[in-house]
């Protein structure tokens, strides 16, 4: 079957720096992406990655590695409004998008 | 900017009634889709269009209907709502030709009692 591992939560300090870690078994792959969700809000786009390395966009860059199945995102300077969930999906083979169940992160001041 | 509008926003139904909730999009987008989100599960795939007058099942499509009329509308219709239906809805929609990336409406919560 299909599968996104994410960590369920994780905690961060103001100003610091977290790697949130996603990894997938897939049937195939066309790219990877990433999502954030305020609490009571809808999903936003983050980033997108479809070859191996780092996609930077000012505080958020995204790393992917195709042959380790996996993925992070890295949120730099950490401020409150980056408290939210973080989503992983995948698109397979058929350019379906698989969903991890994200990752909670809460920043602590 | 519109983008994609959901409605109603909640809504209480009671099991065995049917109900629609509707999505509009003006974006010109030709794929939309429709996800429900549960708690500690990921966004999981109703139905999709990948153009207007088709439509596809997803991950999760009994007792959901939708229908693509025009590029613009995409409802999604529970003929029978049952207790587990009870989630938060999101319809969304991309461009062909980009790289795909979703556009989110701010969801539609339904509660089935």
């Amino acid at each position: 079957g299909q599968n996104i591992d994410q960590p369920t939560e994780m905690t961060a300090t103001e100003g610091a720096i977290v790697q949130i870690n996603c990894t997938y078994q897939t049937s195939g792959f066309n790219g990877l992406f990433w999502y954030q969700q305020h609490a009571g809000e809808a999903p936003t786009f983050l980033s997108y990655n479809v070859l191996d390395g780092l996609e930077e966009k000012g505080r958020f860059s995204s790393f992917l590695s195709r042959s380790k199945g996996y993925s992070y995102l890295l949120l730099k300077e950490l401020q409150m409004k980056d408290s939210a969930s973080y989503l992983c999906a995948v698109r397979d083979s058929n350019y379906q998008l698989i969903w991890g169940a994200g990752t909670k992160l809460i920043i602590k001041p | 900017t519109a983008g994609i509008t959901q409605a109603p926003t909640s809504q209480i139904l009671a099991a065995g009634r049917s109900m629609t909730l509707r999505c509009t999009q003006d974006m010109r987008h030709n794929a939309m889709y429709w996800y429900r989100q549960d708690l500690g599960l990921g966004l999981r795939l109703i139905h999709y269009s990948n153009t207007a007058g088709t439509t596809g099942k997803g991950e999760v499509p009994d007792g959901y209907s939708v229908s693509r009329a025009n590029t613009d509308d995409f409802p999604l219709t529970l003929a029978s709502a049952v207790p587990s239906q009870t989630s938060v809805y999101f319809c969304a929609s991309s461009d062909s030709g980009t790289h795909g990336e979703l556009f989110f409406g701010e969801g539609s919560r339904l509660t089935v009692l």
